[in-house]
């Protein structure tokens, strides 16, 4: 079945570092991706997301390339700061299924 | 605004004790789901509805139920809570699950003990 392994964490930063957090994915077909964040107290918010190979989505400073030859949907962030401290799902929907999620990767910056 | 609420927010019980997890959406979402988000595990669906009257069990849905009598509610029923249902909930819609590539709007989360 369909599945999503992320770095474990949690991942120390200090501002203005550079932030990668690996995804990595097996799926039988041709799934849309997506990392989804989740701030303190709160629910999951759509970060970005990729439908196809070779997209890549962005928002906010995060981008991440849908890789299929590594099957692979890495986040990364030029600069972080200290409000980007969060919990990040990498996510994989395929069809009509549910989304699949990685079991999240919790980031702290200090500033 | 649109959103996904959920209520309670926070609860403490007791094994055996029913309750209701309530999920109100007002963005004519067709889909609605609920899942479970625990540490180390990420989030696993309990149970999901495509459209009113329409649901269907998840990964992990043994000890809970659900209806969908309207499009707007979804609520999450523990009939007898145990202690392994001590959890962090989340309610999810979507405006169709027609494609893997629907964007899901979760509520705020409703932590849930039992004790």
């Amino acid at each position: 079945g369909d599945s999503v392994t992320q770095m474990e964490g949690p991942v120390t930063l200090s501002e203005e570092a550079f932030l990668t957090i690996n995804c990595t994915y097996t799926a039988t077909g041709y799934p849309s991706l997506f990392w989804y964040v989740q701030y303190p107290g709160e629910g999951l918010q759509l970060l970005l997301k990729a439908t196809k190979a070779d997209d890549k989505g962005s928002n906010k400073g995060f981008e991440a390339t849908y890789r299929k030859e590594t099957t692979s949907f890495h986040l990364e962030k030029g600069s972080v700061q200290v409000s980007d401290s969060a919990v990040y799902f990498c996510a994989l929907g395929e069809g009509r299924r549910a989304l699949t999620f990685g079991s999240g990767t919790r980031l702290q910056v200090q500033p | 605004e649109a959103q996904v609420t959920q209520n309670p927010r926070y609860l403490i019980t007791v094994t055996g004790k029913k309750l209701t997890v309530t999920c109100s959406q007002n963005m004519n979402h067709e889909y609605m789901s609920w899942y479970r988000q625990d540490p180390g595990l990420g989030l696993r669906q309990i149970y999901y509805s495509m459209n009113v009257e329409v649901t269907d069990k998840g990964d992990v849905p043994e000890g809970y139920k659900v209806s969908r009598k309207e499009k707007r509610n979804f609520p999450l029923i523990l009939e007898s809570p145990s202690p392994n249902q001590t959890s962090l909930y989340f309610c999810a819609s979507s405006f169709s699950r027609a494609t893997g590539a629907n964007v899901l709007t979760f509520g705020a989360g409703s932590r849930l003990t039992v004790l």
